[in-house]
């Protein structure tokens, strides 16, 4: 199936930091969406992407949706201890990302934030 | 208090004993999915579901059931558990019929097979 890769893989921050992750595909999407998954819990949504070169906010994060359709990003202004976690992109992976059941997520990068 | 529920949250077992994991949701989703995360390979989805009676394979099916026999319910079944499905599973929900719909992800449940 299709995948998902998500770079870096891991980051160490300071506290205050900006980060900044991306996700790369080799197939289009017609959605990206971004998740977050707290230590010893179930991942949750933090923002959904519709349209190419769209560029949403939720508070301090701020994801973008590549023109070619292939990429995304996601970026943490101001870190601070509580945005560790796991990120993770995901995806609908039928041919032309019009599935509407089918959902591949990147394999997550892991953001530690050092107080 | 909405919410999606998984159990057992911890389960260790042995080669070829069937076992289910349930997942119960109660808040009239159309949409729900098991997924397993393991180290490095993020999360994969099994099976998932857009409405009762009606389910479809994910990106890695093989060695696992489920079946929605009605809204609030999709039970993971494994067969004959062998120690490569080790992992920890997440059942999750939407309202929508849709995979990219805001998913609501249970609290997951951590599978060990000797």
């Amino acid at each position: 199936g299709q995948q998902l890769n998500q770079s870096p893989q891991s980051m160490f921050i300071q506290e205050g930091e900006d980060v900044s992750m991306n996700c790369t595909s080799s197939s289009i999407f017609n959605t990206w969406l971004w998740y977050k998954q707290e230590p010893g819990e179930g991942p949750v949504l933090l923002i959904a992407l519709y349209k190419a070169g769209e560029l949403t906010s939720n508070g301090r994060l701020t994801a973008q949706f590549g023109i070619t359709r292939k990429d995304s990003f996601l970026n943490i202004s101001a870190s601070i201890p509580s945005d560790v976690g796991i990120y993770f992109c995901a995806g609908p992976t039928n041919a032309g990302g019009t599935s509407y059941g089918k959902l591949t997520f990147g394999q997550g990068t892991i953001l530690t934030v050092h107080p | 208090e909405a919410q999606v529920t998984q159990n057992p949250r911890y389960l260790i077992t042995v080669t070829g004993k069937k076992l289910t994991v349930t997942c119960s949701q109660n808040m009239n989703h159309e949409y729900m999915s098991w997924y397993r995360q393991d180290p490095g390979l993020g999360l994969r989805q099994i099976y998932y579901s857009m409405n009762v009676e009606v389910t479809d394979k994910g990106d890695v099916p093989e060695g696992y059931k489920v079946s929605r026999k009605e809204k609030r319910n999709f039970p993971l079944i494994l067969e004959s558990p062998s120690p490569n499905q080790t992992s920890l599973y997440f059942c999750a929900s939407s309202l929508g019929g849709a995979s990219t719909d805001t998913q609501y992800f249970g609290p997951g449940t951590r599978l060990t097979v000797l």
